[in-house]
């Protein structure tokens, strides 16, 4: 079935750029999400990609798509300690554009000072 | 707006007991779901509603039933609850986009311990 996979630990110091991976195994899906989830909380959507682009910046984030090789990257610039979070990626299921996900288990970025 | 509220934000069931997770949202969003959270495995789709009246499973929807009587609301329940449902579920909703993304916005989340 579809799977997502992520690492699960990344440490950056303030004013660093962070890389967070994922890779996805569904071909056909529509859409790739970045989620933002902070302690007690829950998701945040960061930013979305549509599966026919390779690149979306949407000020300090940048998503990078390899559609061939089911690789999502997430590059937050100027990293703040504010970003320390847990970052989760998801496809969506299918060609059929559905609100279905399928989520990684999360990289959780620690900014140090 | 609130967005999308769930209460409780905590419960705690012995197993076998029945209880329902209330969601709801004031967005007018068509399509909402409930994902379940457990440590190292991310989110999981339980159940989902496109709209009033229409609702569908997901990955892990076994001892879950949901209904969507109304666009407002979508509540979760457990029929027994079991330990294995110890986790902590998430009510998601979006408008409908048709052929664009699904900007999904989450409630805070209630957790749950079976013992």
């Amino acid at each position: 079935g579809e799977d997502v996979e992520q690492s699960l630990f990344l440490s950056v110091r303030e004013g660093d750029s962070s890389v967070i991976n994922c890779t996805y195994t569904d071909s056909s899906s529509t859409y790739l999400y970045w989620y933002k989830q902070e302690p007690g909380a829950g998701l945040q959507l960061l930013t979305y990609i549509f599966s026919n682009m390779d690149m979306k910046q949407d000020q300090r984030l940048t998503v990078l798509l390899n559609k061939k090789d089911k690789h999502l990257s997430l590059r937050i610039a100027d990293t703040q300690t504010g970003d320390s979070a847990i970052y989760f990626c998801a496809e969506s299921i299918g060609s059929s554009n559905t609100g279905k996900l399928i989520f990684g288990q999360g990289t959780t970025l620690q900014v140090k000072p | 707006n609130a967005g999308v509220t769930q209460t409780p934000k905590f419960q705690v069931l012995k197993t076998g007991q029945s209880m329902t997770l209330q969601c709801a949202q004031d967005m007018n969003h068509e399509y909402m779901s409930w994902y379940r959270q457990d440590p190292g495995m991310g989110l999981r789709l339980i159940h989902y509603s496109v709209g009033a009246g229409i609702t569908d499973q997901g990955e892990v929807p076994n001892g879950y039933n949901v209904s969507r009587s109304t666009t407002e609301d979508f509540p979760l329940r457990l029929l027994s609850a079991a330990p294995s449902q110890t986790s902590v579920y998430f009510c998601a909703s979006s408008y409908s986009p048709g052929v664009g993304a699904y900007e999904q916005y989450f409630g805070p989340g209630t957790r749950l311990t079976v013992t």
